[in-house]
Parts: structure tokens; C-alpha cells; sequence
């Protein structure tokens, strides 16, 4: 089975660093997304990691640690519109096959406050 | 625009009732997913197709049917509507069945009365 952790909720001040953690236990494992949805829209893709270490893209980096089933999403010089949830996401095999999915873990809601 | 598009945007309608989810993407993609986010936030996978070919039938009522015409639809008919079916109905789509990057529609909001 699949299980997927991530705090419910965070709040932060615009212009600082918050860092958003993820644990997974999975059976297979295939890389790690993170997704942004703010309300009421569809999640958009943010970051991809499959080895482990950092991956840096702009302001948001994303980490990855197989061996410890553990991830997170670093936001930095936060702004006002980065106020949204933000999903961490397990690609797994479905059989024994090469078709993955995704699984998705509940959310974290982000608060930026001024 | 190139997207994943999704009607009706807001469908209210009543138990017992059957109504259907359109979904196209114009990205030239080949897989296409159904995903349901509950009022938990709780974003989980229906239903893919490949190539017009069920790869992923978790476990839903089979009061939910998908239908893939062609690589670019995928539409969603539920019949006999119940209470617990309103959520918010995600359409994704990819370049291959390797769950890569999904791109989403804008959600089809249900809310069974």
C-alpha cells in the first residue's frame, strides 16, 4: 500500500523560507512530485525528483532522501501568491508492467501573511 | 490554448440522477486520468487510459464509467448519483503511461443534493 505524510497546515511571512516535509512508506518507488493548487484551481506541476539531493528551480527546491522515505519543498523569499496547498506525490508501478501513477498525499496549506 | 479542458465547470444535481464529465486535451498526449478530490483535499486516481486502452481502474463503484473515444478525450459518466459522489472530478493527462509530469483540467465541481 501507499502512505503518504505531509503537515495539514503552515503559515509564514512573506519574504522568509518555509520548508514543507513529506514521508512516504510505498511499495516501489519511481520518483517524487511536488504539485502547487491554489483554490478552487487544478494542481500545477512544480518539481520532479527520482535520486536523491536537492533540486533547485527559482525560489522553490525540492529534496529527496530514498532511503529515508522522506522529502520536502523549500520556498524561498515567500510572496502573497504562494499561498496555496502544496502536494507531495509518489510515482509507483502499478504491476509488473512500465505504467506508473501517482499517489497523493493530502496537502499542505500554505498561509503567507503580509 | 494548449490545455486540458474540462465541462461542465459546476454540475448540481440530484441523487439517483446519471450525469456525464467531458474531458479533451489538445498537448498531444496519450494517457488521460480521472481523479477525485474529496473535501479532505484528498486528490486520488479513478481511471487512466493509454492510447484509448484502460491501464487503471482503481477501486471505484461501477456506477462510474469512463469512456476514451480517442487519444485526446476522455469523458466520465457516473449513474445513480449518491450523496458521497460530490467532490471535485480532475482531468489529467501525460505524455506515456509513466505518469511523467501530468498536466490538469480546471475540475468539474459535483455536488449531489
Amino acid at each position: 500500500g501507499q502512505n503518504i505524510d505531509q503537515p495539514t497546515e503552515m503559515t509564514a511571512t512573506e519574504g522568509a523560507i518555509v520548508q514543507i516535509n513529506c514521508t512516504y512508506q510505498t511499495s516501489g518507488f519511481n520518483g517524487l512530485f511536488w504539485y502547487q493548487q491554489h483554490a478552487g484551481e487544478a494542481p500545477t506541476f512544480l518539481s520532479y525528483n527520482v535520486l536523491d539531493g536537492l533540486e533547485e528551480k527559482g525560489r522553490f527546491s525540492s529534496f529527496l532522501s530514498r532511503s529515508k522515505g522522506y522529502s520536502y519543498l523549500l520556498l524561498k523569499e515567500l510572496q502573497m501568491k504562494d499561498s496555496a496547498s502544496y502536494l507531495c506525490a509518489v510515482r509507483a508501478p502499478i504491476s509488473s508492467g512500465s505504467a506508473r501513477q501517482l499517489t497523493f498525499g493530502s496537502g499542505t496549506q500554505l498561509t503567507v501573511l503580509p | 490554448d494548449t490545455a486540458v479542458s474540462q465541462t461542465p465547470k459546476y454540475l448540481v444535481t440530484q441523487m439517483g440522477n446519471d450525469k456525464s464529465i467531458k474531458c479533451e486535451q489538445n498537448l498531444g498526449h496519450d494517457t488521460m486520468y480521472w481523479y477525485k478530490q474529496d473535501s479532505k483535499k484528498f486528490l486520488k486516481i479513478m481511471f487512466s487510459y493509454n492510447n484509448k486502452e484502460l491501464i487503471i481502474n482503481e477501486t471505484v463503484p461501477n456506477r462510474f464509467s469512463p469512456k476514451s473515444p480517442d487519444k485526446a478525450h476522455l469523458n466520465l459518466h457516473i449513474n445513480s448519483l449518491e450523496l458521497g459522489d460530490s467532490a471535485v472530478y480532475f482531468c489529467a493527462s501525460s505524455q506515456a503511461y509513466t505518469a511523467y509530469e501530468q498536466y490538469f483540467g480546471p475540475g468539474t465541481r459535483l455536488t449531489v443534493t
